[in-house]
């Protein structure tokens, strides 16, 4: 039973080195979200996907890209990161839009330096 | 565009207590509210959905309530304990884009106190 999994758990970059973070659910969620979460600001949603094949910008866009290649897995790709970068990451998935609760991941700690 | 709000920040109390948290949003026209509770170093675990139909949602010793009139959300545990310390977020649905979004207050520090 393990719902939403994000890999890695912490990593470490150097400025202008690039990552890609890995989310999988097993709960057949239509929908997934890229969340970040900063001191003071809440979780602002970076990208999100309604569907395999599909994704839409976020709150907070700019510097990531993101794929949904397959129905169970979102990827969050930095393809030059920066220190502004540096935060927590949740992945949250959903059964459908609206009406339904959204289960999160456990995070990535990404520090960049 | 929807605001979400939580005041307080922090807040300390003896076991046993019954407390309330709140959650203020701008847009009366939420698609629901979400609370959710966070551990240190964890990610967000669901504890209650209001649709926005609904006026509260109950579950254990926690009851939400959602008034979209005056853009209040509550919520209410009863017989606080050690266990309960966490962080409190609420989060609004937006729906006005034509695709579902939550917009995340910044959450309440909560420590009870054995």
């Amino acid at each position: 039973n393990a719902g939403v999994t994000q890999t890695p758990k912490f990593r470490v970059l150097k400025t202008g080195q690039s990552m890609t973070l890995l989310c999988a659910q097993d709960m057949n969620h239509e929908y997934m979200y890229w969340y970040r979460q900063d001191p003071g600001m809440g979780l602002r949603l970076i990208h999100y996907s309604v569907g395999e094949g599909t994704t839409a910008k976020g709150e907070v866009p700019d510097g990531y890209n993101v794929s949904r290649l397959k129905k169970q897995n979102f990827l969050l790709g930095l393809e030059s990161a920066a220190p502004s970068q540096t935060s927590v990451y949740f992945c949250a998935s959903s059964y459908t839009s609206g009406g339904q609760p959204q289960h999160f991941g456990d995070g990535t700690r990404l520090s960049i330096l | 565009k929807q605001e979400v709000t939580q005041i307080p920040a922090a807040l300390s109390v003896p076991e046993g207590e019954n407390l309330v948290l709140n959650c203020s949003f701008t847009d009366s026209a939420i698609y629901n509210l979400q609370w959710f509770r966070q551990d240190p170093g964890k990610g967000l675990t669901s504890l209650l959905l209001i649709q926005s139909s609904q006026r509260e949602q109950t579950s254990g010793r926690l009851n939400a309530s959602l008034d979209k009139s005056s853009g209040r959300s509550t919520l209410y545990i009863a017989a606080s304990q050690p266990g309960d310390s966490a962080t409190y977020l609420c989060a609004g649905g937006d729906g006005t884009s034509g695709t579902y979004k939550y917009i995340f207050g910044t959450g309440t520090r909560l420590k009870v106190l054995a």
